[in-house]
C-alpha cells in the first residue's frame, strides 16, 4: 500500500532553535519527494524537490535529506523563526498521477 | 503568490445542496488537480484534468465531478452535500500530466451545515 507517514505529529520549539521533521514512505515506483509548507487555511507552498539521486538539498534555512534505500526523508529547519509556525507536508510522487501526501507535522515556534 | 486562484474563499452550504468551486490555473499550465483536506489531515487526491479530460481519480464517489475549460481553468462540483464534505478544497496547477511541480491555490473552505 502506498503510504507516507510523518513524525512527529506536532512539535513546539523556541524561537532560534533547530528542529528536524521526519518522513517515511512506501510509495512505489518513486519519482520524487517534496516538502511543502502550509500556513493555516492556505494552500501548500513548495520548499524543496528531491529526486532519486539527490541526498541533500537546501533552501535557505530549510535542508531536506533523502535516503532512497531506506525510503526516508527529513526536513531540518535552522534558527527557527515565528513565521516558521505552520504545517510541513511531505509529498511523494510516483508513476503517472500518483501523488501521496503525508498528514503533515504541525510546528509551533514560540517566542 | 503562485498564480493559481480559487473562488470563493469561503462557503457555507446546507446538507443536500450542490456546490461549484472554481480554479484558475497558472499561466501556461494545462493540468489541474483537486484535493480535499479535512482539518488536521493531509490533502487527499480527488481527480486531475489534463487538456479538458479527466486524467485520473482518487477514492471519491461520483457526486464529486469536475470540468476543465479550453483556457485550462477548472470547476469542482459536489452534489448532495454531506456534513463530512466540510473541508478545505485545494486546486493545484501544473504543466503536463505526470510528476511536474504543482502550484497550489489558497483553497476554498467549505462548511456544510
Amino acid at each position: 500500500k502506498n503510504q507516507v507517514e510523518q513524525s512527529p505529529q506536532s512539535l513546539i520549539i523556541l524561537e532560534g532553535k533547530n528542529c528536524t521533521l521526519q518522513c517515511n514512505y512506501t510509495v512505489s515506483p518513486f519519482s520524487n519527494l517534496r516538502w511543502y509548507k502550509q500556513d493555516t487555511g492556505r494552500g501548500p507552498v513548495s520548499l524543496t524537490i528531491m529526486t532519486f539521486s539527490e541526498n541533500t538539498k537546501s533552501n535557505g534555512r530549510y535542508t531536506a535529506t533523502l535516503d532512497a534505500d531506506t525510503k526516508q526523508s527529513s526536513l531540518h529547519i535552522t534558527a527557527s523563526q515565528l513565521s516558521d509556525s505552520a504545517s510541513y507536508i511531505c509529498v511523494v510522487y510516483g508513476g503517472g498521477f500518483k501523488t501521496i501526501f503525508g498528514a503533515g507535522t504541525r510546528l509551533f515556534v514560540k517566542a | 503568490e503562485t498564480g493559481v486562484t480559487q473562488s470563493p474563499t469561503h462557503l457555507i452550504k446546507t446538507r443536500g445542496q450542490q456546490v461549484t468551486l472554481r480554479c484558475s490555473s497558472q499561466s501556461g499550465h494545462n493540468t489541474v488537480s483537486w484535493y480535499q483536506q479535512a482539518l488536521g489531515q493531509g490533502p487527499q487526491f480527488i481527480f486531475q484534468y489534463y487538456r479538458e479530460e479527466e486524467n485520473g481519480r482518487g477514492n471519491f464517489p461520483p457526486r464529486f465531478s469536475g470540468l476543465q475549460f479550453p483556457n485550462y481553468s477548472s470547476e469542482l462540483n459536489v452534489n448532495a452535500l454531506e456534513l463530512d464534505d466540510s473541508a478545505l478544497y485545494l486546486c493545484a496547477s501544473s504543466l503536463g500530466r505526470t510528476n511536474t511541480e504543482a502550484f497550489f491555490g489558497q483553497g476554498t473552505r467549505l462548511t456544510v451545515v
